[in-house]
């Protein structure tokens, strides 16, 4: 199976723009995870989409946002951008909510200038 | 919610040395404990994991032991080599909510030829 595939890979925005990310699952896993990478934050868990429904939401502003579709792709957009969400973005998936094991994409990496 | 602390920060070895990352959560509901390595440039892969039903569990070079009563877990590297240098990440996480994953702030071995 094709493993977790993320785009853009790499982005380059300014502050105040907004950005979409994508996230496409292993083909059957219907959960879908964000994380936030930061060196000096680690990482941060920012939502799980299960069946097109947020089912858990980390500690971000709303301007943090994403959904999920029926073939269980995701997307995450960030509104607004501000310098500190220079980071490297990563969705995990798992089969289902009580799957344990997640599995990265290779992650997109945002540079906000 | 969880909270997951992690040390060393940064743990440098000899090649053939033995190398232990220890990590302690918060919450008596986490039961599935996995680690993760992400070498430079990518995206964090699981190389163990370990649930609140087993003590102690050994793949190859690598064991994992949980201690639920002091929450706390471990990660032994048993004669490292150079390309175990990598980021090492423990993370904690309730059954019924597996795609929420607390990690800790990461590891970063050294293994010196």
């Amino acid at each position: 199976k094709a493993g977790v595939t993320q785009t853009p890979r790499y982005l380059i925005k300014t502050r105040g723009q907004q950005v979409t990310l994508s996230c496409s699952p292993i083909s059957g896993h219907r959960s879908v995870s964000w994380y936030q990478q930061t060196p000096g934050q680690g990482l941060q868990f920012l939502f799980e989409y299960f069946s097109e429904t947020q089912r858990n939401k980390g500690n971000f502003p709303g301007r943090f946002s994403g959904r999920q579709f029926s073939n269980s792709r995701s997307e995450m957009n960030v509104s607004t951008l501000e310098l500190g969400d220079s980071a490297l973005y990563l969705c995990a998936s798992s089969p289902d909510r009580l799957a344990e094991t997640q599995y990265f994409g290779p992650g997109t990496r945002l540079l906000v200038l | 919610g969880e909270n997951v602390e992690q040390h060393p920060s940064t743990l440098s070895v000899q090649e053939g040395d033995s190398a232990v990352i220890k990590c302690t959560y918060s919450d008596s509901a986490s039961n599935y404990f996995p680690w993760y390595k992400q070498e430079l440039g990518k995206r964090p892969q699981l190389i163990i994991d370990i649930r609140s039903n087993v003590g102690e569990k050994k793949d190859q070079r690598i064991a994992v032991t949980l201690n639920k009563t002091a929450k706390h877990f471990s990660l032994h590297i048993t004669e490292t080599q150079p390309e175990d240098s990598a980021v090492y990440f423990c993370a904690a996480s309730p059954n019924t909510n597996a795609g929420k994953s607390t990690f800790g702030d990461g590891t970063t071995l050294t293994v010196k030829p």
